[in-house]
Protein backbone atom coordinates (compact mmCIF):
# COMPACT_ATOMS: atom_id res chain seq x y z
CA UNK A 1 0.00 0.00 0.00
CA UNK A 2 1.17 3.58 -1.21
CA UNK A 3 2.17 5.42 2.01
CA UNK A 4 3.77 9.26 1.93
CA UNK A 5 4.49 10.21 5.92
CA UNK A 6 4.37 13.49 7.14
CA UNK A 7 6.83 14.62 10.57
CA UNK A 8 4.40 16.13 12.77
CA UNK A 9 0.50 16.78 12.09
CA UNK A 10 0.43 19.97 14.49
CA UNK A 11 3.23 22.35 14.70
CA UNK A 12 3.42 25.71 16.47
CA UNK A 13 6.50 27.64 16.12
CA UNK A 14 7.44 31.98 16.67
CA UNK A 15 8.28 34.25 14.02
CA UNK A 16 12.12 33.75 12.71
CA UNK A 17 12.37 30.45 14.16
CA UNK A 18 13.66 28.29 11.20
CA UNK A 19 11.46 24.86 10.68
CA UNK A 20 11.71 21.86 9.14
CA UNK A 21 8.87 19.55 7.82
CA UNK A 22 9.80 15.82 6.93
CA UNK A 23 8.19 14.06 3.86
CA UNK A 24 8.98 10.49 3.33
CA UNK A 25 7.38 8.19 0.74
CA UNK A 26 7.84 4.38 0.22
CA UNK A 27 6.76 3.65 -3.27
CA UNK A 28 9.99 4.27 -4.83
CA UNK A 29 8.17 7.48 -6.60
CA UNK A 30 10.75 9.91 -8.76
CA UNK A 31 8.37 12.97 -8.29
CA UNK A 32 8.14 14.75 -4.84
CA UNK A 33 5.78 17.61 -4.09
CA UNK A 34 5.06 20.78 -1.36
CA UNK A 35 2.19 22.35 -1.21
CA UNK A 36 -0.08 24.29 0.63
CA UNK A 37 -3.66 24.56 1.55
CA UNK A 38 -5.42 27.63 2.58
CA UNK A 39 -9.14 28.20 2.67
CA UNK A 40 -10.64 29.80 -1.00
CA UNK A 41 -7.05 29.42 -2.62
CA UNK A 42 -6.93 25.31 -2.89
CA UNK A 43 -3.25 23.96 -2.95
CA UNK A 44 -0.88 26.07 -4.52
CA UNK A 45 2.72 24.50 -5.07
CA UNK A 46 5.68 25.63 -3.07
CA UNK A 47 8.54 23.26 -4.06
CA UNK A 48 9.05 20.13 -6.54
CA UNK A 49 11.67 17.36 -7.21
CA UNK A 50 12.06 15.17 -10.17
CA UNK A 51 15.11 13.41 -8.77
CA UNK A 52 17.44 13.05 -5.96
CA UNK A 53 19.19 16.37 -5.59
CA UNK A 54 17.45 18.24 -7.72
CA UNK A 55 14.68 20.62 -7.36
CA UNK A 56 11.90 23.10 -9.09
CA UNK A 57 10.36 26.22 -7.94
CA UNK A 58 6.52 25.99 -8.03
CA UNK A 59 4.46 29.34 -7.76
CA UNK A 60 5.07 30.35 -4.28
CA UNK A 61 8.62 29.35 -3.41
CA UNK A 62 9.68 32.96 -1.89
CA UNK A 63 10.23 32.03 1.91
CA UNK A 64 11.12 28.12 1.74
CA UNK A 65 13.84 26.36 0.53
CA UNK A 66 13.93 22.31 0.11
CA UNK A 67 15.76 19.65 0.16
CA UNK A 68 16.07 15.85 -1.63
CA UNK A 69 18.83 14.34 -0.35
CA UNK A 70 17.51 10.45 -0.83
CA UNK A 71 15.34 9.62 -3.29
CA UNK A 72 12.20 9.08 -0.55
CA UNK A 73 12.86 11.70 1.37
CA UNK A 74 11.54 15.76 0.87
CA UNK A 75 12.36 18.60 3.02
CA UNK A 76 10.84 21.54 3.21
CA UNK A 77 12.62 24.44 5.35
CA UNK A 78 11.26 27.62 6.29
CA UNK A 79 14.03 29.66 6.73
CA UNK A 80 12.79 32.15 8.78
CA UNK A 81 8.85 31.46 9.58
CA UNK A 82 6.58 34.64 9.60
CA UNK A 83 2.78 34.52 10.11
CA UNK A 84 1.89 34.74 6.72
CA UNK A 85 3.23 30.89 6.33
CA UNK A 86 0.82 29.95 9.24
CA UNK A 87 -1.23 27.25 6.84
CA UNK A 88 -1.46 23.47 5.90
CA UNK A 89 1.70 21.75 4.31
CA UNK A 90 1.09 18.98 1.95
CA UNK A 91 3.71 16.55 0.59
CA UNK A 92 2.61 14.36 -2.19
CA UNK A 93 4.98 12.14 -4.50
CA UNK A 94 4.06 10.52 -7.83
CA UNK A 95 5.82 7.71 -9.89
CA UNK A 96 7.86 8.53 -12.76
CA UNK A 97 8.49 11.57 -14.99
CA UNK A 98 4.94 12.62 -16.35
CA UNK A 99 3.35 15.07 -14.10
CA UNK A 100 -0.05 13.65 -15.04
CA UNK A 101 0.75 10.34 -13.06
CA UNK A 102 -1.70 10.01 -9.99
CA UNK A 103 -0.20 11.96 -6.93
CA UNK A 104 -0.34 10.73 -3.34
CA UNK A 105 -0.26 12.82 -0.09
CA UNK A 106 0.78 12.67 2.90
CA UNK A 107 -1.70 13.35 6.16
CA UNK A 108 -0.71 17.31 6.19
CA UNK A 109 1.18 19.09 8.63
CA UNK A 110 -0.65 22.08 9.97
CA UNK A 111 1.93 24.74 10.85
CA UNK A 112 0.82 27.44 13.51
CA UNK A 113 3.08 30.23 13.13
CA UNK A 114 3.14 32.72 16.30
CA UNK B 1 -8.72 35.19 -13.96
CA UNK B 2 -7.83 32.29 -11.88
CA UNK B 3 -5.93 29.08 -14.15
CA UNK B 4 -8.60 27.16 -12.55
CA UNK B 5 -12.07 27.93 -10.88
CA UNK B 6 -14.74 26.24 -8.93
CA UNK B 7 -17.95 26.99 -7.32
CA UNK B 8 -17.22 26.52 -3.45
CA UNK B 9 -20.36 25.99 -2.01
CA UNK B 10 -21.09 24.25 0.23
CA UNK B 11 -23.78 22.20 -1.77
CA UNK B 12 -26.45 20.51 0.53
CA UNK B 13 -28.27 17.68 -0.85
CA UNK B 14 -30.53 14.52 0.54
CA UNK B 15 -29.35 11.04 0.26
CA UNK B 16 -30.24 9.79 -3.36
CA UNK B 17 -30.50 13.12 -5.09
CA UNK B 18 -28.23 13.58 -8.13
CA UNK B 19 -25.55 16.13 -8.11
CA UNK B 20 -23.33 18.37 -10.07
CA UNK B 21 -20.00 19.93 -10.16
CA UNK B 22 -18.47 22.35 -12.90
CA UNK B 23 -15.12 23.20 -13.08
CA UNK B 24 -13.77 26.05 -15.23
CA UNK B 25 -10.06 26.28 -16.89
CA UNK B 26 -8.60 29.59 -18.67
CA UNK B 27 -5.67 27.98 -20.48
CA UNK B 28 -6.67 26.27 -23.84
CA UNK B 29 -2.80 24.47 -23.79
CA UNK B 30 -4.59 22.11 -20.48
CA UNK B 31 -4.01 18.11 -21.62
CA UNK B 32 -5.35 15.84 -18.64
CA UNK B 33 -7.79 16.39 -16.04
CA UNK B 34 -8.47 15.11 -12.71
CA UNK B 35 -10.87 14.76 -9.99
CA UNK B 36 -9.67 14.53 -6.54
CA UNK B 37 -11.46 14.02 -3.13
CA UNK B 38 -10.46 15.61 -0.06
CA UNK B 39 -12.42 13.81 3.16
CA UNK B 40 -12.56 16.54 6.24
CA UNK B 41 -9.52 17.15 7.37
CA UNK B 42 -7.71 14.33 5.62
CA UNK B 43 -5.45 14.38 2.47
CA UNK B 44 -6.66 14.39 -1.17
CA UNK B 45 -7.14 11.01 -3.39
CA UNK B 46 -7.44 10.70 -6.80
CA UNK B 47 -10.96 10.23 -7.50
CA UNK B 48 -10.97 9.92 -11.04
CA UNK B 49 -9.22 10.62 -14.61
CA UNK B 50 -11.41 12.72 -16.72
CA UNK B 51 -10.93 11.49 -20.60
CA UNK B 52 -12.30 13.20 -23.57
CA UNK B 53 -15.13 10.66 -24.32
CA UNK B 54 -16.19 10.99 -20.64
CA UNK B 55 -16.30 8.47 -18.51
CA UNK B 56 -18.19 6.57 -15.67
CA UNK B 57 -17.31 4.75 -12.76
CA UNK B 58 -20.22 3.61 -10.68
CA UNK B 59 -22.23 6.54 -9.68
CA UNK B 60 -19.28 8.91 -10.54
CA UNK B 61 -19.43 10.55 -14.15
CA UNK B 62 -16.84 12.77 -15.27
CA UNK B 63 -17.22 14.85 -19.00
CA UNK B 64 -15.11 17.26 -20.22
CA UNK B 65 -15.83 20.24 -22.88
CA UNK B 66 -12.93 21.66 -24.25
CA UNK B 67 -14.27 24.05 -26.41
CA UNK B 68 -16.29 25.57 -23.32
CA UNK B 69 -12.87 24.69 -20.95
CA UNK B 70 -14.84 22.93 -18.39
CA UNK B 71 -15.20 19.22 -17.09
CA UNK B 72 -17.64 18.46 -14.78
CA UNK B 73 -18.49 15.33 -12.19
CA UNK B 74 -21.84 14.66 -11.79
CA UNK B 75 -22.73 12.10 -8.48
CA UNK B 76 -25.71 9.80 -8.76
CA UNK B 77 -27.80 8.39 -5.98
CA UNK B 78 -25.59 10.39 -2.94
CA UNK B 79 -24.54 9.09 -0.33
CA UNK B 80 -24.14 10.03 3.19
CA UNK B 81 -20.18 9.14 2.41
CA UNK B 82 -19.65 11.24 -0.33
CA UNK B 83 -19.47 13.83 1.81
CA UNK B 84 -16.66 15.60 1.23
CA UNK B 85 -14.52 18.96 -0.68
CA UNK B 86 -13.90 17.69 -4.75
CA UNK B 87 -11.05 18.86 -6.21
CA UNK B 88 -10.77 19.89 -10.14
CA UNK B 89 -6.89 19.57 -11.18
CA UNK B 90 -5.90 20.65 -14.58
CA UNK B 91 -2.49 19.48 -15.89
CA UNK B 92 -0.49 21.44 -18.08
CA UNK B 93 1.96 18.96 -19.54
CA UNK B 94 4.16 21.51 -21.59
CA UNK B 95 5.06 23.63 -19.18
CA UNK B 96 5.71 20.73 -16.53
CA UNK B 97 2.34 22.05 -14.40
CA UNK B 98 -0.31 20.23 -12.18
CA UNK B 99 -2.94 23.19 -11.15
CA UNK B 100 -5.81 22.11 -7.88
CA UNK B 101 -9.02 23.76 -7.88
CA UNK B 102 -10.03 25.59 -4.75
CA UNK B 103 -12.60 22.30 -4.19
CA UNK B 104 -16.47 22.21 -4.27
CA UNK B 105 -17.83 21.35 -0.71
CA UNK B 106 -20.70 18.83 -0.34
CA UNK B 107 -22.61 17.52 2.33
CA UNK B 108 -25.08 15.02 1.86
CA UNK B 109 -27.76 14.89 4.40
CA UNK B 110 -30.27 12.17 5.48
Amino acid sequence: DVKVTQSSRYLVKRTGEKVFLECVQDMDHENMFWYRQDPGLGLRLIYFSYDVKMKEKGDIPEGYSVSREKKERFSLILESASTNQTSMYLCASSLGQETYNEQFFGPGTRLTVL
Amino acid sequence: RKEVEQDPGPFNVPEGATVAFNCTYSNSASQSFFWYRQDCRKEPKLLMSVYSSGNEDGRFTAQLNRASQYISLLIRDSKLSDSATYLCVVILTSYDKVIFGPGTSLSVIP
